[in-house]
């Protein structure tokens, strides 16, 4: 079955660029989502099709694919960003996520 | 603006089936995919399994052989029912909406509130 990567947990400092990276075997042949889940509440989409941000999202938030590597970036990181991230794409019409990764701002 | 809200018994017995129902407002059933999305408590989300107009399903392989998902579209509802659950099936379930537009999907938007899922005797 496909297998999504994230790392665990990354740190960043107030203000500072953060990246999440999502490895995955020809990843870049495929359209990746990324959410954000706080605790408590439920995932909220804030990249599709690779770098798209939804209405409502803000432009902080970028995203890119490429040589199997989707990246989130986080421009101006702030303390209400901390939050658990999931990388998500389709593999034949399944829908796989990866482990996610923990976003602390410290 | 779209809502979607899940429903159903909290607690399950091992070995019985965890039946849930979505409902959705705000538009219309038939022209989008609706997922069944789970979280174990402290861990990462697994997708279930989607359906597609009435009646075009897709699980994931892990758990085909367990789930069942349908939609009614008179009630504006989708279901899901997962079959001979043990203690590791227990999680925060969600539903969520999926859209392709252009032949490419978009994600998960809107997702329910979740609603907690106990396996337990």
């Amino acid at each position: 079955s496909y297998v999504l990567t994230q790392p665990p947990s990354v740190s960043v400092s107030p203000g500072h660029t953060a990246s999440i990276t999502c490895s995955g075997d020809e990843l870049d042949h495929k359209y990746v989502c990324w959410y954000q889940q706080k605790p408590g509440q439920s995932p909220v989409k804030i990249i599709y099709q690779d770098s798209k941000r939804p209405s409502g999202i803000p432009e902080r938030f970028s995203g890119s694919n490429s040589r199997n590597i989707a990246t989130l970036t986080i421009s101006g990181t702030q303390a209400l960003d901390e939050a658990d991230y999931y990388c998500q794409t389709w593999d034949s019409s399944t829908v796989v996520f990866g482990g996610g990764t923990k976003l602390t701002v410290l | 603006q779209v809502q979607l809200q899940e429903s159903g018994p909290r607690l399950v017995k091992p070995s019985e089936t965890l039946s849930l129902t979505c409902t959705f407002s705000g538009g219309s059933l038939s022209t989008y995919y609706w997922s069944w999305i789970r979280q174990p408590p402290g861990k990462g989300l697994e997708w279930i399994g989607d359906i597609f107009k009435s009646d075009i399903t897709t699980y994931n392989p892990s758990l085909k052989s367990r789930v069942t998902i349908s939609l009614d579209t008179s009630k504006n509802q989708f279901s899901l029912n997962l079959h001979s659950v043990t203690a590791a099936d227990t999680a925060v379930y969600y539903c969520a909406r999926d859209e392709e537009q252009l032949g490419h999907k978009r994600g998960f938007d809107p997702w329910g509130q979740g609603t907690l899922v106990t396996v337990s005797s």
